[in-house]
């Protein structure tokens, strides 16, 4: 089935440990995003992505990197990761009706 | 930066019962959007609105896109188990950034066969 597909799905890092969230979409979308979700807080946008080879940072971008592969992935890198990264990440892209979102990744910093 | 409110947080209600939660901003948008999401899953896109005073149905669901473009609203009719689930409303202006979809907190909605 077409859609957003995102890797791993749960993870439990170290802090200080580094990781890579992966995320694939195959609908040619243009655009594609990174979302954390915590309780309480709605989902807050780390990282966008508007084209292939443009990155732009979201209203919470401090303690993360992105990197736009090519049309189809994007993906989200935490190099030192700390405790209050403790979240749910989501990974969308859109196209002419709405936002597309994958399933998540489950990820605690201990 | 812009911010939604959403209301209400959390809702219980039993089965059957209609359901209305709105979605305001101290900001106008050109869409609106609404999406439900299920335990251990990512959003899904429900309504989306386009024109302000849209009113658009999909099955039991219903939204309207307020008249002065700062606000929307979703009714669920006749309340299933399956309802269950945290929706969430989004405003988003076309043109410009790209990263414009504004996301409301969410309303958790529970239904009690």
């Amino acid at each position: 089935n077409a859609g957003v597909t995102q890797t791993p799905k749960f993870q439990v890092l170290k802090t200080g440990q580094s990781m890579t969230l992966q995320c694939a979409q195959d609908m040619n979308h243009n655009s594609m995003y990174w979302y954390r979700q915590d309780p309480g807080m709605g989902l807050r946008l780390i990282y966008y992505s508007a084209s292939e080879g443009t990155t732009d940072k979201g209203e919470v971008p401090n303690g993360y990197n992105v990197s736009r592969l090519n049309k189809r992935e994007f993906s989200l890198r935490l190099e030192s990761a700390a405790p209050s990264q403790t979240s749910v990440y989501f990974c969308a892209s859109s196209g002419t009706v709405g936002y597309t979102f994958g399933s998540g990744t489950r990820l605690t910093v201990v | 930066g812009q911010q939604l409110n959403q209301s209400p947080q959390s809702m219980f209600i039993q089965e059957g019962e209609d359901v209305s939660m709105n979605c305001t901003s101290s900001s106008i948008f050109n869409t609106w959007l609404w999406y439900k999401q299920e335990p251990g899953e990512g959003p899904v896109l429900l309504i989306a609105l386009y024109k302000a005073g849209e009113l658009t149905s999909n099955g039991r669901l219903t939204a309207q896109f307020g008249i002065t473009r700062k606000d929307s609203f979703l009714n669920i009719s006749a309340s299933i188990p399956s309802d269950v689930g945290i929706y969430f409303c989004a405003g988003f202006n076309y043109g410009g950034s790209q990263g414009n979809l504004i996301f409301g907190k969410g309303t958790k909605l529970s239904v009690k066969p």
